[in-house]
């Protein structure tokens, strides 16, 4: 597609429960990062794959997030037992660019996650 | 303290004035740095990336580096209401961003 698509766009969970999150980045796009966005808040970096392999996922919150990109293109990121502090926007963006992806990012437009 | 601060906003400026928006960052081993706006409810999209000391101009933007004083700033001249955004300051020393909070700007018509 011509960009970074992201669902659902909106989500609500009642806490405890599981969720998933679907990012598709740009066909051909090496790189692809999770960013987690609190309310009036900059993005913090969750995940980093390159390709299949998630290089990096020193920012995941807790064990309850998980995230994967099993072919190289689209990427879940999941969060189990969901609890209010969870609520935020994620932001997933991708690359065509490996460890130097940062450069050329392109943000798709969010799933913004309420838990009640 | 946070890796990469912004001044806080609001920040009010009246159409055709110059914004100024300021960022200072904490790891001095920090090797590019980036502009980003976003609108509200919208995704954050690049305006402007600088990787050494000076200024970089694209248009109606400059972007100001002094990586001795780690500090970076934007200047918005001639300023439009389609500027009104939140403009996030972001750094990096290899793929990760750290993003500042953002300084939200309104321009008054």
């Amino acid at each position: 597609g011509a960009g970074v698509s992201q669902s659902p766009r909106y989500k609500v969970a009642k806490r405890g429960q599981d969720v998933a999150l679907r990012c598709d980045p740009i066909s051909g796009h090496v790189s692809l990062f999770w960013y987690q966005q609190a309310l009036g808040q900059g993005p913090e970096f969750l995940t980093y794959f390159q390709n299949e392999a998630q290089l990096d996922k020193s920012g995941l919150p807790s064990d309850r997030f998980f995230a994967e990109r099993p072919e190289g293109s689209v990427s879940t990121l999941k969060i189990q037992r969901t609890q209010q502090e969870d609520s935020a926007v994620y932001l997933c963006a991708s690359s065509p660019y490996g460890l130097s992806g940062a450069n050329v990012l392109t943000f798709g437009a969010g799933s913004r996650l309420t838990v009640l | 303290q946070k890796e990469v601060e912004q001044n806080s906003g609001p920040l009010s400026v009246p159409e055709g004035a110059i914004a100024s928006l300021n960022c200072t960052y904490s790891d001095r081993g920090s090797q590019s740095f980036f502009w980003y706006r976003q609108y509200s409810g919208k995704s954050p999209e690049l305006i402007m990336s600088i990787y050494s000391n000076g200024d970089k101009e694209d248009g109606r933007f400059t972007a100001q580096l002094n990586k001795a004083s780690q500090y970076v700033s934007l200047l918005i001249r001639d300023s439009q209401p389609s500027d009104s955004a939140t403009y996030l300051c972001a750094v990096t020393n290899d793929y990760k961003l750290s993003f500042g909070a953002g300084t939200t700007v309104t321009v008054r018509a």
